[in-house]
């Protein structure tokens, strides 16, 4: 069975300082991999997907996500936080996009 | 263009009622999918609709169930209403079923007393 770990619950970053979000899945064949983000409220979006190819992929709002095969990982960065991006984050797997499986979510918190 | 639509956003339901929730895709859009968020499970996938056909389904009991119109809209119901049903459910369409991106509504959020 197909599985997320997204082993933070909680991370808080200084605005303009570094952020790596850690995804770690288990597939039984080439997985889809995506991260998507949710504020308060609303629903998710989509940043950025990975199928086959470059396994360093960009997404929108100055994310990227490496896809690692040998580590079973798929860890979301971006270079400079902005207080803006304060939100969940979950990261998914599966199939395809409409049966996916998703992470437990990191919370991500912003500081001044 | 309109995004993924769905109502009611919030209701309150009791124990072993039921419960009808609708999602609006975007426009053009065949395929709608269903997920269930709570804090204690996540992000569970309920259902998958294209072209009025339900080409997948999770692990969720018989109580939920859903379908779709010939105008690509959708409903999801839940009968038998039990204090776990309380979470947000999420609706997602896309334009060409297994290779479109998902979009995603603001949820309806249902409250079971």
């Amino acid at each position: 069975a197909q599985s997320v770990t997204q082993p933070d619950i909680h991370i808080t970053v200084s605005e303009g300082a570094s952020l790596e979000l850690r995804c770690n899945y288990s597939y039984g064949a080439t997985p889809y991999l995506f991260w998507y983000v949710q504020s308060p409220g609303q629903g998710l979006q989509l940043l950025l997907k990975y199928f086959s190819g470059d396994t360093l992929v960009q997404g929108i709002k100055g994310f990227e996500a490496e896809f690692k095969r040998s580590q079973s990982s798929f860890n979301l960065r971006k270079p400079s936080v902005h207080w803006s991006d304060a939100a969940e984050y979950f990261c998914a797997v599966g199939p395809r996009y409409s049966t996916l499986t998703f992470g437990k979510g990191t919370m991500l918190l912003v500081s001044p | 263009k309109a995004g993924v639509t769905q109502t009611p956003r919030y209701l309150i339901k009791t124990r072993g009622q039921q419960v009808t929730l609708s999602c609006s895709p975007i426009s053009g859009h065949r395929s709608v999918s269903w997920y269930q968020q709570t804090p204690g499970q996540g992000l569970q996938f309920l259902f998958e609709y294209f072209s009025e056909t339900q080409r997948n389904k999770g692990n969720f009991p018989g109580r939920f169930s859903g379908r779709q119109f010939s105008n690509s809209r959708s409903e999801m119901n839940v009968s038998t209403l039990e204090l776990g049903d309380s979470a947000l459910y999420l609706c997602a369409s896309s334009l060409a079923g297994a290779t479109g991106e998902l979009f995603f509504g603001e949820g309806s959020r249902l409250t079971v007393l």
